[in-house]
């Protein structure tokens, strides 16, 4: 059962430019969502987050959107980097203090200098 | 602050033995969460603990076990091993209390099932 998903297993772009990765969710209870970023041999890194309540949330490069209606969030890298490619994985819960995350098959972010 | 740390990080079994793997969270973190990891499927939520309870469980079957010590480690125990069962299992530390909800992830212990 899968309940976030990440369509796109991969994406390619040049450095400079926007990067953006797309995140859908099944679940409508799921008021939390996350970004995490992972290296090869190296455990997830949490990335930027956003809660229900707001439809946009800004960490310097990094910026997430949420459409609740639409059940999708996604994220954007303005301007996309070659340390930046790695595997994206967005997760969701129902609460913030609830470990109980789900996340996307993830998504390899290739940035081309 | 050290990080998450698990062991071993990699180690290779035959059908039908059983493993026990470990995780030490961040010092002061009481959640201790496992995730297994395969091409395609991203990570699969297996199960969480919070001072020495399970407060969440996905949907893996009962040969996937865990349990959380008074210092907060944490043990997964995988038995009657499976080809199917080769991933990266991944541990999450957390205080556990509302908060941001960001995860600590460890660097894995990636199980290879011969």
């Amino acid at each position: 059962d899968q309940q976030v998903k990440q369509n796109s297993p991969s994406l390619s772009v040049q450095e400079g430019r926007i990067s953006i990765l797309n995140c859908d969710y099944t679940n409508s209870m799921f008021d939390y969502f996350l970004w995490y970023k992972k290296y090869p041999a190296e455990g997830p890194t949490f990335l930027i987050s956003i809660s229900s309540i707001k439809d946009k949330n800004e960490d310097g490069r990094f910026t997430v959107f949420l459409n609740k209606s639409a059940k999708h969030l996604s994220l954007h890298i303005v301007p996309s980097q070659p340390g930046d490619s790695a595997v994206y994985f967005c997760a969701a819960s129902e609460f913030t203090y609830n470990n109980d995350m789900r996340f996307g098959a993830g998504t390899r972010l290739t940035v081309k200098p | 602050k050290a990080g998450v740390t698990q062991t071993p990080r990699y180690l290779i079994k035959t059908r039908g033995q059983q493993v026990t793997l470990s995780c030490s969270p961040i010092s002061g973190h009481r959640s201790v969460s496992w995730y297994q990891q395969t091409p395609g499927q991203g990570l699969q939520f297996l199960f969480e603990y919070f001072s020495e309870t399970q407060r969440n469980k996905g949907n893996f079957p009962g040969r996937f076990s865990g349990r959380q010590f008074s210092n907060s480690r944490s043990e997964m125990n995988v038995s009657t091993l499976e080809l199917g069962d080769s991933a990266l299992y991944l541990c999450a530390s957390s205080l556990g209390r509302t908060n941001t909800g960001e995860l600590f992830f460890g660097e894995g212990s990636r199980l290879t099932v011969l």
